[in-house]
């Protein structure tokens, strides 16, 4: 039944791998987010994508690559991994799109990336 | 520019006191503010909004008050639950070609029974 869902919950990898996060919504809504929180809590947006459509797309390292297969998925790809990726990676979702003020956004329970 | 802080890291309250949370923002344009509530292990999630013609805003057992003057965000937590520890966030909407949640850095909340 979890509305916005992420996998894996926990990723361990080294430095310079390549590695996938998994988000999916079941809640039928047209935009989903992608936020990175670091070790002292800060969460901030990276991208955001509605109906399949890049929406913003804030200062990321371009070896993070967002791909949304359907409106109910996007899945956050990164290259040549670095330590300073380490954080929980946050993905989000919201009814509308993302054009209205008050469009509450749904979260998922966040993968927890660390790069040895 | 873009910046919503909070004035305390942490807070430590007795079970059943009310709880206070500040937020302070710098955009005076600023619109809509969300506050989030981040328990251990969970992603946020939302507990209150309120928008910039309004100067209180009251939910189940909390109250969201805005002071456009000093651009001052708060929380109150009334009669606080252990189940209200967590990390709580004021967040702000900037409008970027689309709408663009800015967080702040977070406080705290320890209940002590």
């Amino acid at each position: 039944d979890t509305a916005v869902s992420q996998t894996p919950k926990y990723l361990v990898t080294q430095m310079g791998n390549d590695k996938s996060i998994k988000c999916e919504q079941n809640l039928g809504h047209d935009t989903m987010y992608w936020y990175k929180q670091d070790s002292k809590k800060f969460l901030k947006i990276m991208f955001s994508y509605n109906n399949k459509e890049l929406i913003i797309n804030e200062t990321v390292p371009n070896r993070f690559s967002p791909k949304s297969p359907d409106k109910a998925h996007l899945n956050l790809h990164i290259n040549s991994l670095e330590l300073g990726d380490s954080a929980v990676y946050f993905c989000a979702s919201s009814q509308d799109s993302g054009l209205a003020l008050r469009d509450t956004q749904y979260f998922g329970p966040g993968t927890r990336l660390t790069v040895l | 520019g873009e910046s919503v802080g909070l004035h305390l890291p942490t807070l430590s309250v007795q079970e059943g006191d009310n709880s206070i949370i500040n937020c302070a923002y710098s955009n005076s344009a600023s619109d809509y503010f969300i506050w989030y509530k981040q328990e251990s292990g969970k992603g946020p999630q939302f507990i209150i909004d309120i928008r910039s013609n309004m100067d209180k805003r009251q939910g189940q057992r909390v109250t969201v008050l805005l002071n456009k003057t000093v651009k001052h965000l708060s929380l109150q937590i009334a009669a606080t639950q252990p189940g209200d520890s967590a990390v709580y966030f004021c967040a702000e909407k900037e409008y970027v070609g689309g709408f663009k949640t800015i967080f702040g850095a977070g406080t705290r909340l320890f209940v002590k029974a």
